[in-house]
């Protein structure tokens, strides 16, 4: 079956706009993260989110960053007034059997902040 | 708290020699242990993951990892290096009793000479 896919794979912005970044898991897998990579941070943890439970934003690095998942499946990241820090790359993945899981990526989002 | 340490930032290995790539861990509990790949402009690529039973833990494309308990290691190795091998490793820690995210190293970049 088809993997992890992201949407765009390329985003260049300006200072101030927001920016929606999208995530197609897997079919069937329940569980869903967003990381970020880049040079300064390595990968970081950003949130998860499982079945209908509420999710764990406790790696949003500040209010600017959102993200919601609609009907169990796709998920959308949001940032709002970027700056020049939040320039990096996304990746998302999804999981689907608990803690033994295997988290598989998509290939990611290039996010460039101008 | 769980985290991941990877002492090398590169590791050069001629073509046909073993390789081996580092990585410590420390978590509170029994770890979850995982190996992914990425090459150039790439997601993340799974490569193989420890959980329990037999410490030697053999993954894709010839890799394998040895769990060591005593010494909180996990080092990713192949027996002969292929130049294709050739991409960025980024060991990860789940620590079961606490967190569903991973905890990612700072990444090793292998390089195999032809």
């Amino acid at each position: 079956g088809a993997g992890v896919s992201q949407s765009p794979s390329n985003k260049v912005t300006e200072k101030g706009k927001d920016v929606e970044l999208r995530c197609d898991p897997i079919s069937g897998h329940t569980a869903l993260y967003w990381y970020r990579q880049s040079l300064g941070q390595g990968l970081e943890f950003l949130i998860y989110f499982q079945g209908n439970s509420a999710p764990d934003k406790s790696g949003l690095p500040s209010d600017r960053f959102s993200a919601e998942r609609t009907g169990g499946s796709v998920s959308t990241l949001t940032i709002q007034r970027t700056q020049q820090e939040d320039s990096a790359v996304y990746l998302c993945a999804s999981g689907s059997r608990g803690f033994q899981e295997t988290q598989y990526f998509g290939p990611g989002t290039r996010l460039l902040v101008l | 708290a769980q985290s991941v340490a990877q002492p090398e930032d590169q590791v050069n290995v001629a073509e046909g020699n073993p390789l081996t790539v580092k990585c410590t861990y420390s978590v509170s509990g029994n770890p979850y242990l995982f190996w992914y790949v990425q090459y150039p402009n790439r997601g993340l690529q799974f490569l193989l993951k420890y959980i329990t039973g037999d410490n030697l833990v053999k993954g894709s494309y010839g890799f394998e990892a040895e769990f060591n308990k005593s010494q909180t290691s996990f080092h990713l190795k192949k027996p002969s290096a292929l130049v294709s091998d050739s991409a960025l490793y980024f060991c990860a820690v789940r620590d079961p009793g606490s967190a569903r995210q991973l905890t990612f190293g700072s990444g090793t970049q292998l390089t195999v000479l032809p």
